[in-house]
């Protein structure tokens, strides 16, 4: 049972290039979060997907895309990426109760 | 809107030593209470939480009280261990689909 998964562990990009970041959960659960945590503001909530087929966004949804593949996969799309972007993104899920469970989160750099 | 405010760190404590760490929050109705912890290098994990007013949390000698008078939930622990140095972040849920809303986080460092 690994839990949340996340790849990659670190990316850097350049100015414009794209990428995605997978997450994928093995314990079953409807909801799935994409955060981004920076120095000083703690995690902020970027897109969630109530269940599979729905996304909807959080705080701070621009420059990102989001797709729910399935129950278990929810990936997080950078089309150009900016260094503003530069941050730790981490993938949570969440079953029936409160806890959210939190992937080990990719360190992604755009320069 | 909802907010969450923590006292800034870091925090540094000797082993052994009393923790506090405070924790505001501003929400709409009658919100969920939570504090995670991240480890060095890992992902956040859930301490303890809270439902209601007066419900009391603990976990691993931590414990905080959801308080709806101060609209408080301070994270307290009697006797700390270097195994505790991490980041800990106070967040509230206030919505049926899960989501939370984060304070900045506060990083404890303990020393032997």
């Amino acid at each position: 049972n690994a839990g949340v998964t996340q790849t990659p562990k670190f990316q850097v990009l350049k100015t414009g290039q794209s990428m995605t970041l997978q997450c994928a959960q093995d314990m079953n659960h409807n909801s799935m979060y994409w955060y981004r945590q920076d120095p000083g503001m703690g995690l902020r909530l970027i897109y969630y997907s109530a269940s599979e087929g729905t996304t909807d966004k959080g705080e701070v949804p621009n420059g990102y895309n989001v797709s729910r593949l399935n129950k278990r996969e929810f990936s997080l799309r950078l089309e150009s990426a900016a260094p503003s972007q530069t941050s730790v993104y981490f993938c949570a899920s969440r079953g029936g109760g409160d806890e959210q469970f939190f992937g080990p989160g990719t360190r992604l750099t755009v320069l | 809107g909802n907010s969450v405010t923590q006292m800034e760190g870091p925090v540094t404590l000797s082993e052994e030593a009393f923790l506090t760490i405070n924790c505001t929050y501003t929400a709409t109705g009658y919100p969920s209470l939570f504090w995670y912890v991240q480890y060095p290098g890992e992902g956040l994990q859930l301490l303890l939480k809270a439902t209601k007013a007066d419900d009391k949390g603990s976990n691993k000698g931590f414990e905080a009280t959801y308080r709806k008078e101060t609209t408080s939930f301070h994270l307290e622990k009697g006797s700390v261990q270097v195994s505790d140095s991490a980041v800990y972040f106070c967040a509230l849920g206030t919505d049926s689909w899960g989501k939370l809303q984060f304070g900045a986080g506060t990083q404890v460092v303990v020393t032997p």
